[in-house]
């Protein structure tokens, strides 16, 4: 079946330190990798991609295989970042699956 | 482009009647998924429609039921509706099969509350 899990329900830190927000999947086949946001009152976004290799508002996400993880960081977090945060995989074909989701608070 | 437009933005429907939302995709989007989102939760998938067919379908009773038309604009249904069915229902397009990494598209969703 299935699966992301995203341990953390709430992370809080404090402007200008490292965020990394952890996602572990468990998914047949080989999916793509995507973490998603929703800032306060917006709409659900695509933030980044594995398969582009971006770097998007400063935040990075590396995929291990092995561990079956994709986690998403930042070196120095901003208020803006605040925000629910979703890690999905997906393969062409097939609709994206979430996980519960971390609420990254960043405060001054 | 307006982008994925979902109707309407909000919804109090009485315990055992039936709704039906609408959406519409982007332009040029051919699929259609939608979701549950209940509060301080991650979006549930409900069902994927591609083809005005239902291609795949999450862990939902067959009183979630849906269309999607030949323009690719697409209606959820809910019947019998429970109070547990009030949440955020968000409609989200995308290509189906054209690209390996297709990104989806999220409507501002439709708030439904059963009373």
């Amino acid at each position: 079946a299935q699966r992301v899990t995203q341990p953390e329900k709430l992370l809080s830190v404090f402007k200008g330190a490292p965020v990394e927000l952890k996602c572990n999947y468990s998914y047949s086949g080989s999916p793509e990798l995507f973490w998603y946001v929703q800032y306060s009152r917006q709409r659900l976004q695509l933030l980044l991609r594995h398969i582009s290799r971006e770097s998007i508002k400063g935040f990075t996400a590396d995929l291990n295989k092995g561990e079956t993880s994709f986690h998403l960081k930042k070196p120095f977090a901003q208020e803006e970042d605040s925000a629910m945060y979703y890690c999905a995989p997906n393969q062409a074909g097939t609709a994206l699956i979430f996980g519960k989701g971390t609420t990254l608070s960043v405060s001054s | 482009d307006a982008g994925v437009t979902q109707s309407p933005t909000h919804l109090i429907k009485t315990r055992g009647q039936q709704v039906t939302l609408r959406c519409s995709p982007k332009s040029g989007h051919d699929t259609v998924s939608w979701y549950q989102q209940a509060l301080g939760q991650g979006p549930q998938f409900i069902f994927q429609y591609y083809e005005e067919e239902e291609r795949q379908r999450g862990n939902f009773p067959d009183r979630f039921s849906g269309h999607q038309f030949p323009n690719y604009s697409s209606e959820l249904n809910v019947n019998a509706l429970l109070l547990g069915d009030s949440a955020l229902y968000l409609c989200a397009s995308s290509f189906l099969l054209t690209r390996r990494d297709t990104e989806a598209f999220f409507g501002q969703g439709t708030r439904l509350t059963v009373v």
